[in-house]
């Protein structure tokens, strides 16, 4: 399969806790995005790389969120200290140029 | 400040029947357009998509419809089938190269066989 891969698929969580997730895009795609959505809403932008550079992080992203793409490869976007209000579904999509993303299945976080 | 909307929710249709589907938006710097179908517990997929220099692309069952003048997209399925039946969200990115999407809120689409 040479889709945009995420893991784990679910993660349930305790208030407090850290979760760190892991995207591998599309392997000729030098573009990665990160998103987030819940129940009733559209996909929204959290992130982006061109390469192992993040060159836009939107507001959405408070200071307990990171996102890394050491290589330019696989990219991993870790949440500290937990909130009910990050249980979301996370997306993650790759794409070769400023057109068409295509996502992975997204992480399912619960956090209770 | 919602620069995409999707006023319908939801929309059910007979299959073999046209489905439309509808999104307004406000930001006159958009300028290529995607419609994106999604099932449950899957990521987005990318369905089609227009530039702001056309006002329709075509692919097999499903058309897409722009109206700048009015700030308007339409995705025209026709014949709908069951498969079809999923939640259908319009995008949009700017000039600013970098690809980043900017969703609807979604309409799910249910087909009736």
């Amino acid at each position: 399969d040479t889709g945009v891969s995420q893991d784990p698929r679910h993660k349930i969580t305790k208030r407090g806790q850290n979760v760190t997730f892991r995207c591998d895009p599309i392997s000729e795609h030098n573009r990665l995005y990160w998103y987030r959505q819940t129940l009733g809403q559209g996909p929204e932008f959290l992130t982006y790389f061109q390469n192992e550079a993040q060159l836009e992080k939107s507001r959405l992203l408070s200071d307990r969120f990171s996102a890394e793409r050491p290589k330019g490869s696989f990219s991993t976007l870790e949440i500290q200290r937990t909130e009910q209000g990050d249980s979301a579904m996370y997306l993650c999509a790759s794409s070769p140029r400023d057109t068409e993303a295509f996502f992975g299945q997204g992480t399912r976080l619960t956090v209770v | 400040d919602q620069q995409v909307k999707q006023n319908s929710p939801s929309l059910s249709v007979q299959e073999g029947r046209i489905s439309i589907l509808n999104c307004d938006y406000t930001n006159s710097m958009f300028d290529y357009f995607l419609w994106y179908k999604k099932y449950p517990a899957e990521g987005p997929t990318f369905l089609i998509s227009i530039s702001s220099i056309k006002d329709k692309n075509e692919d097999g069952r499903f058309t897409v419809f722009l109206n700048k003048s009015a700030k308007h997209l339409s995705l025209h399925i026709v014949p709908s089938q069951p498969g079809d039946s999923a939640v259908y969200f319009c995008a949009f990115h700017g000039s600013s190269n970098t690809g980043k999407l900017i969703f609807g809120q979604g309409t799910t689409l249910q087909v009736k066989p």
